[in-house]
């Protein structure tokens, strides 16, 4: 999998869009870049995932750099639900050992 | 069903005994994975299976650790004489590659 930087922490306020950034510049082409989140004593969430082009589904949505060395999360509208730690993944499809690093833990404050 | 299933959601067991944990994946996914977390721990990989091919079981720790998948559909992991290192939060996961994981909550197992 390719290496991923996070920062450790972000906050933000109820009812704003929260953006969770990740470098991942040494990602290969056949890499695809997930986002999971893992709240507080549950198990990972899958929220999305891209090649190349963004995406968007009824969770977020995903924005890639045209050189794919760093994409960026967004939540439209955070709620108090969405804190969690949020893990951004270069990973293969063929590749299933699933690998987390440190992730962003996202606040989200009344 | 709607989500990856896991059954039971916590167990508790004394030292030495078998345990046996069930996952239910996704009807349709042909992915299933074992995966486990300690407390405050990253993903710990066990064991994969992909329709009628030879699971991967490169992860599990011990051969106190087996598990098979049954009609390519539900799965058990079953723990022989366990041990307080076992103690963690098994996750189960299914997939449809290249889609995401979708994880069941998990089993949190104590051994006292």
């Amino acid at each position: 999998d390719a290496k991923t930087t996070q920062p450790p922490s972000m906050d933000c306020a109820e009812g704003r869009a929260a953006n969770l950034p990740c470098n991942h510049s040494t990602i290969s082409g056949n890499e695809y870049v997930y986002w999971y989140r893992q709240i507080h004593s549950q198990g990972p969430q899958y929220i999305i995932h891209g090649l190349k082009n963004n995406e968007t589904n009824e969770m977020a949505s995903l924005i890639i750099t045209e050189d794919r060395k760093s994409s960026t999360l967004i939540l439209p509208h955070a709620t108090l639900r969405d804190t969690a730690v949020y893990y951004c993944i270069g990973h293969r499809s063929s590749n299933y050992k699933l690998t987390f690093g440190k992730g962003t833990l996202l606040t989200v404050n009344p | 069903g709607a989500g990856v299933s896991q059954s039971p959601s916590n167990k508790v067991t004394e030292k030495g005994k078998d345990v046996e944990l069930r996952c239910d994946p996704i009807s349709g996914h042909t992915a299933l994975y074992w995966y486990r977390q300690s407390l405050g721990q990253g993903l710990e990989f066990l064991i994969y299976f992909q329709g009628n091919s030879a699971p991967d079981k490169s992860g599990l720790p011990s051969d106190r650790f087996s598990a098979e998948r049954t009609g390519g559909s539900v799965s058990t992991l079953t723990i022989q004489r366990t041990q307080q290192e076992d103690s963690a939060v098994y996750l189960c996961a299914s997939s449809s590659p290249p889609g995401g994981y979708t994880f069941g909550s998990g089993t949190r197992l104590t051994v006292v």
